[in-house]
């Protein structure tokens, strides 16, 4: 199974300011990587994929970058409606497909 | 419009068979290279896949539950199915549902989740 270390496990940040999340896979997963947003009380909804490729809708302050092992999720101008958990995605060797365990983000 | 909705029996026993159903619109699981995921997720816990069906019926498992669960689906009527045996406590969580495409094992849909409790 690809293992995905997912960093860090929180973060605070304050309006306008830029975050980045980082996720590791334990081999190359050749960006075959989705992340996803998972606002409290609501299911998650994928914002990246193919590591860089932003979904349908999703504000381009967002943007993923990566290769080989080592991948990250950029946000830009924070707004108070980033508020959220976020999770990395592997999909390129599966079954199993294998997520990170979440980094819950707020605002300072 | 895509759209997924789960549903399930909210609580059961430990060592009862759980079974959960997706009831879908928007695409169908007829169509060349769709599927769906289910997906869990304990309270403030990650997420935890389980499985996948595709439009040919191929269906592929995680392998540290796959001989408990069983993955179907009923095109005609836009539903597909998860059944876990033998749960317990552990199996508490909310289940999702997922819509994904052949070749590209992201999920870019997602149901609303049903909560299930398994407790004696």
């Amino acid at each position: 199974d690809i293992q995905m270390t997912q960093s860090p496990a929180s973060l605070s940040a304050s309006l306008g300011e830029t975050v980045t999340i980082e996720c590791r896979a334990s081999e190359d997963i050749y960006s075959n990587l989705a992340w996803y947003q998972q606002k409290p009380g609501n299911s998650p909804q994928l914002l990246i994929y193919d590591a860089n490729s932003l979904a349908d809708g999703v504000p381009s302050r967002f943007s993923g970058s990566g290769s080989g092992t080592q991948y990250s999720l950029k946000i830009n101008s924070l707004q108070s409606e980033d508020v959220a958990s976020y999770f990395c995605q592997q999909y390129n060797n599966y079954p199993p497909l294998t997520f990170g365990s979440g980094t819950k983000l707020e605002i300072k | 419009q895509v759209t997924l909705k789960e549903s399930g029996p909210g609580i059961l026993q430990p060592s009862q068979t759980l079974s959960l159903t997706c009831t879908f619109s928007g695409f169908s699981l007829s169509t060349y290279g769709m599927g769906v995921g289910w997906i869990r997720q304990p309270s403030g816990k990650g997420l935890e896949w389980l499985a996948n069906i595709w439009w040919d019926d191929d269906k592929y498992y995680n392998p540290s539950l796959k001989n408990r669960l069983t993955i179907s689906k009923d095109t005609s009527n836009n539903q597909a199915f998860l059944k876990i045996t033998n749960v317990d406590t552990a199996d508490t969580a909310t289940y999702y549902c997922a819509l994904s495409y052949y070749g590209y094992n992201y999920f870019d849909y997602w149901g609303q989740g049903v909560m299930v409790t398994v407790s004696s």
